[in-house]
């Protein structure tokens, strides 16, 4: 069985900039997670998707973050314009009920 | 509201002797709870889960939990640390059984000396 897929693995970009990040979940998982996880510090859930509808977004910093997922697959999440402290890596996470299984996730530097 | 708190940020053991990593959790649901290990460069592995069944659960790799709601707990054990156990370690809770309201703790980074 394929795992969680995320890409791209890196990504260095100057403060202002965009950026956007995807991930294709285990095939048949309904549900999706974007967490971001800051250097020594443990993941915080971004968004939650049911499908394609949004269950918790109530950590999103929605004036710079935003993500979507079209059809109830992929998923997409973009950061516009990417601030200093937005350096992290970003994780995508999909389960069918209990666990959550995890992509490699992107690093990404702000610079 | 739901909260996790891992109560040791570091813990040093020697290899073959047991292994305690601690947390405690609040949540106003009945709580899904879950240990996840973290290798350097690697991806999340659960580890084992609680979902209302069975307080004892085992796990993955001779990994096993108790979940203790008078005490609001969920610790990890295992008898006896091998080398390659050493790793960051996070408890994670969940409301109810459909992974909402998903919260980390701020992980417990275990060291296995020779």
């Amino acid at each position: 069985e394929a795992g969680v897929a995320q890409s791209p693995r890196y990504k260095i970009i100057e403060k202002r900039q965009s950026v956007a990040f995807w991930c294709n979940p285990i095939s048949g998982h309904a549900t999706l997670y974007w967490y971001q996880q800051i250097l020594g510090q443990g993941p915080k859930l971004l968004i939650q998707f049911q499908n394609n509808g949004v269950v918790d977004d109530s950590q999103l910093p929605k004036d710079r973050f935003s993500a979507e997922r079209l059809k109830g697959v992929d998923s997409t999440l973009k950061i516009q314009p990417a601030k200093l402290e937005d350096s992290a890596v970003y994780l995508c996470a999909s389960s069918w009920i209990f666990e959550q299984y995890f992509g490699p996730g992107t690093r990404l530097t702000v610079t | 509201a739901q909260s996790v708190t891992q109560l040791d940020s570091h813990v040093s053991v020697s290899e073959g002797t047991p292994v305690l990593l601690r947390c405690n959790y609040s949540s106003s649901y009945s709580p899904s709870l879950f240990w996840y290990v973290q290798h350097p460069n690697k991806g999340l592995q659960l580890l084992l889960k609680y979902t209302s069944a069975a307080t004892l659960v085992k796990g993955i790799n001779g990994f096993e939990a108790e979940f203790k709601k008078s005490e609001t707990s969920f610790h990890l054990t295992k008898p006896s640390a091998h080398m390659s156990d050493a790793a960051e370690y996070f408890c994670v809770v969940s409301e109810g059984t459909g992974g909402f309201k998903t919260i980390f703790g701020a992980g417990t980074r275990l060291f296995v000396k020779a």
